[in-house]
């Protein structure tokens, strides 16, 4: 069990500019989890994948924002033309994906700052 | 929103135990109460969770009152390490039990 892994940890980029993070989940962990959190509050939900599907996506994300999970291992969130508001912490998070019943592995997080 | 309540800070001497509250008022009988924490910079991490019975780990005990509607997370022996906010969440079961994160409290362990 090697942890969930982030990649990369920062990343500073101009306003207007494209950026793609990864995550790489525990192996054999079906469920994985995009978050963002900015200073002083609790990670705010983004998107889930069950394996390669995308299942739910939270109303308040951009159509800047995608994400994909190709063959359900790794994933990759990608933003379009950021925006400084933009800036925070992206949390991935796995988990083997059993109903109200489960424990969520997080990453280290990306820390996007866009100026 | 989120579902729970929590105190936004709180202060503990090293090698006391720590009782964090939470309430949650609204929870449904087969929704589980999950406690996490975060350390600075890093990830959250999961640290218990339990349905009705008080629950133990190497990191902690989960106190769960008899009505659910609260709970309190108990760190035994407080250590500096132990000096993070710590979330109490109830999973949404009408969501694919997504996590709904409040601001948690925070948890400062003095010497």
């Amino acid at each position: 069990d090697t942890g969930v892994s982030q990649n990369p940890r920062h990343k500073i980029t101009k306003r207007g500019q494209n950026v793609t993070f990864r995550c790489d989940p525990i192996s054999e962990h079906n469920r994985l989890y995009w978050y963002r959190q900015t200073l002083g509050q609790g990670p705010e939900f983004l998107t889930y994948f069950q394996n390669e599907a995308q299942l739910e996506k939270s109303r308040l994300l951009s159509d800047r924002f995608s994400a994909e999970r190709p063959k359900g291992s790794f994933s990759t969130l990608e933003i379009q033309r950021t925006e400084q508001g933009d800036s925070a912490m992206y949390l991935c998070a796995s988990s083997r994906g059993a109903g109200n019943n489960e424990k969520l592995f997080f990453g280290s997080g990306t820390q996007l700052s866009v100026l | 929103d989120a579902k729970t309540t929590q105190p936004p800070s709180m202060d503990c001497a090293e090698g006391r135990a720590a009782n964090l509250p939470c309430n949650h008022s609204t929870i449904s009988g087969n929704e589980y109460v999950y406690w996490y924490r975060q350390i600075h910079s890093q990830g959250p991490q999961y640290i218990i969770h339990g349905l009705k019975n008080n629950e133990t780990n190497e990191m902690a005990s989960l106190i769960i009152t008899e009505d659910r509607k609260s709970s309190t997370l108990i760190l035994p022996h407080a250590t500096l390490r132990d000096t993070a906010v710590y979330y109490c969440i109830v999973p949404i079961m009408d969501s694919n039990y997504q996590l709904i994160w409040g601001a948690g409290t925070k948890l400062i362990i003095k010497p």
